[in-house]
């Protein structure tokens, strides 16, 4: 079984600052590790992904993530807001060669930028 | 390129109605399909899968069913909506082996 835990359900953060979103799983097996963004009222789009080698990933938009493997975590960081950022992040895991239906989604982290 | 259709994006029924949400794949053959629904503060819970044509797992015992009629198409029915099944469906189609997976829009379903 395998489980994710996303600390955070609100972050609010002001436009051109920093944010982390953290992510936290558990798992007996090694998996795959996603991040999903969700803008309101539409479905969920791939942000990034880590399968394997370099434990950083990074998205277009300026997106990053890290897999530690002894903390179990992939944080999701941006040095840098826009307004545009709001939106839901979903945090996902998945054992490897598995289907999608193994796919497991954390809560959520909802990311409110400021003016 | 592979797209991934869903209807209708809103949807407004009574209590004891129908329901019938269809979605389509488009640009791949013999997908993985999926259906998810998402409650406020709940993140998302797996419904059904179907790895090909009939094929149908439920991971939920609930009060809908899923049926695939054609190797791209993925319904979610039930007959008897209850006010406890609103909520964000989504469908969804998966990639090469667990590598991702590809969302439609959704659809807001509101049982009054």
């Amino acid at each position: 079984a395998q489980s994710v835990t996303q600390l955070d359900s609100q972050v609010p953060v002001f436009e051109e600052a920093p944010v982390e979103l953290r992510c936290n799983y558990s798992s007996s097996v090694s998996v795959y590790l996603f991040w999903y963004v969700q803008y309101p009222n539409q479905g969920l789009q791939l942000l990034l992904k880590y399968l394997s080698g370099s434990t950083l990933v990074e998205s277009i938009n300026g997106f990053e993530a890290e897999f530690n493997k002894s903390q179990t975590s992939f944080h999701l960081r941006k040095p840098s807001v826009h307004i545009s950022d709001t939106a839901e992040y979903f945090c996902a895991v998945n054992p490897p060669g598995a289907g999608s239906y193994q796919l497991t989604f954390g809560k959520g982290t909802k990311l409110s930028v400021i003016p | 390129s592979q797209t991934i259709h869903q209807w209708p994006a809103t949807l407004v029924q009574p209590v004891g109605s129908p329901l019938s949400l269809e979605c389509t794949v488009e640009g791949t053959s013999n997908p993985n399909l999926y259906w998810y629904r998402q409650a406020a503060g709940r993140g998302l819970q797996l419904l059904f899968y179907s790895v090909g044509i009939g094929q149908i797992s439920s991971e939920v015992p609930q009060n809908l069913s899923a049926s695939r009629p054609q190797d791209r198409q993925f319904i979610l029915s039930s007959k008897k909506l209850l006010l406890s099944d609103s909520g964000f469906y989504l469908c969804a189609w998966e990639g090469a082996a667990g590598t991702e997976a590809f969302f439609g829009q959704g659809t807001r379903l509101t049982v009054v």
